[in-house]
């Protein structure tokens, strides 16, 4: 059982540049999560997703885009990477999105903007 | 503004001994309050998720304790393993606002050294 996969582990871009992050998980998991996380802080919510088709923002949404044509694939688009999108991205899902559900991670993308 | 604050920011210790982790939380009124391990170049992985109810709640040599009333949380770990260095993170949840209203701390630093 794979769970919660991110490719690639390690990206280096160009300011200017756009790319995906890919995420997909195998658990059948309707709600999915993209988060960033930066030194000294707590992971903050990009966007996030309760089903196929449905998509919304989170803490800090902007420069990036999602969408969510099947219940497996979340991924992530930065449009024009710039300096401060320099992070490590980690892909979040659980069954529903319920209260009390287990948050399953992936294993991250650390982004480099050059 | 909601926020979860963790000391210490690091910790080093002895293989074999205790350590006490803390939460400090202003989240109010909240659903739940979870700890997630963190090793280094991985994603967060659940240890324990406490409803506002519950007073304590174990994993192995993981038990997390929670005080509503004064708003904290502490992770203890009993006799500590080289393989317990990692970053802990405590995590809070408003009521019905899963996932687009988590709080993350931005966690401790725990080194277990031989």
């Amino acid at each position: 059982n794979a769970g919660v996969t991110q490719t690639p582990k390690f990206q280096v871009l160009k300011t200017g540049q756009s790319m995906t992050l890919q995420c997909a998980q195998d658990m059948n998991h309707e709600y999915m999560s993209w988060y960033r996380q930066d030194p000294g802080m707590g992971l903050r919510l990009i966007h996030y997703s309760v089903g196929a088709g449905i998509t919304d923002q989170g803490e800090v949404p902007n420069g990036y885009n999602v969408s969510r044509s099947t219940t497996e694939d979340f991924p992530l688009r930065l449009l024009s990477a710039a300096p401060s999108q320099t992070s490590v991205y980690f892909c979040a899902s659980s069954y529903e999105g319920q209260e009390n559900e287990k948050l399953f991670f992936g294993s991250g993308t650390q982004l480099s903007v050059l | 503004k909601n926020q979860v604050e963790q000391s210490p920011q690091s910790l080093i210790i002895l293989e074999g001994k205790n350590c006490t982790l803390q939460c400090n939380y202003t989240v109010s009124p909240f659903s739940n309050l979870r700890w997630y391990k963190q090793d280094t170049g991985r994603g967060p992985v659940s240890l324990t998720i406490m409803t506002f109810s519950e007073n304590t709640k174990s994993n192995g040599r993981y038990t997390a304790t929670l005080d509503a009333d004064t708003k904290q949380s502490s992770l203890h770990i009993t006799a500590s393993q080289l393989s317990d260095s990692a970053s802990y993170i405590c995590v809070v949840s408003p009521p019905m606002e899963y996932g687009n209203k988590l709080v993350f701390g931005a966690g401790t630093i725990l080194r277990v050294k031989s």
